[in-house]
């Protein structure tokens, strides 16, 4: 099992602006993956990010947009730059060991953009 | 993008009541089949992991089953408590590290 924290766990900001999401877990693991869930939208991938190389990032979802940090194996952040109001949604992160067993999640940030 | 979809979008039974969702999914590359939990402002976390056409299994007053042939999952749970009430996810696992969660089942347990 893993215990993740993130923080902040919410946030309102100013539009323009960016937001930095992090998460720590409490082993090391592999991969670590970012998700978002827009208003009355599934939860959907946004990268996922491996120790030592860049994100891979899903169709739809850029690095610049969303960069995002993983300095070690227990550890990652995603930045939300340069928001706008569609950027309100709630940000997950998460880690697993393969498609068969359960995925951990932080306990997600709630981003407000007004 | 794969479709996955879940219904009812969002429920409200008595406590006491039992009660049911549905979860559709890709009946082709089929891996495997999460059911999660999320409580507001909680980690979402995991109920069952199934893999196998047929597959049953049960937690508790919770339970699902599974039908990877025609592409759906059933969560059960048997006297609901207010306790149960959260929002239940189901993601599907194909080919790739990816999951396809649906949209949720938003579940209240009225006293």
């Amino acid at each position: 099992s893993a215990v993740i924290s993130q923080k902040p766990s919410r946030d309102i900001c100013q539009r323009g602006t960016s937001l930095t999401i992090q998460c720590q877990v409490d082993s090391q693991v592999t991969m670590m993956f970012w998700y978002r869930q827009q208003p009355g939208q599934s939860l959907t991938l946004i990268a996922t990010a491996n120790q030592g190389s860049e994100a891979t990032y899903e169709s739809g979802f850029v690095i610049d947009k969303f960069p995002i940090s993983r300095p070690n194996l227990t550890f990652s952040t995603l930045t939300v730059s340069n928001m706008s109001p569609e950027d309100s949604s709630i940000y997950l992160c998460s880690v697993g060991v393969g498609r068969n067993t359960e995925a951990f999640f932080g306990q997600g940030t709630r981003l407000t953009v007004v | 993008i794969l479709n996955v979809e879940q219904s009812p979008q969002s429920l409200h039974v008595q406590e006491g009541d039992s009660t049911n969702f549905t979860c559709s999914f890709p009946s082709s590359n089929f891996y495997a089949l999460h059911w999660y939990r999320w409580e507001t402002a909680k980690s979402p976390e995991a109920l069952f992991v199934m893999t196998l056409n047929g597959d049953e299994k049960k937690k508790g007053r919770i339970s699902a089953t599974l039908n990877t042939k025609e592409g759906y999952s059933y969560l059960y749970i048997k006297g609901s408590q207010p306790e149960d009430s959260a929002t239940y996810l189901c993601a599907f696992a194909g080919t790739g590290n990816q999951f396809y969660f649906g949209t949720g089942t938003s579940l209240t347990v009225i006293p």
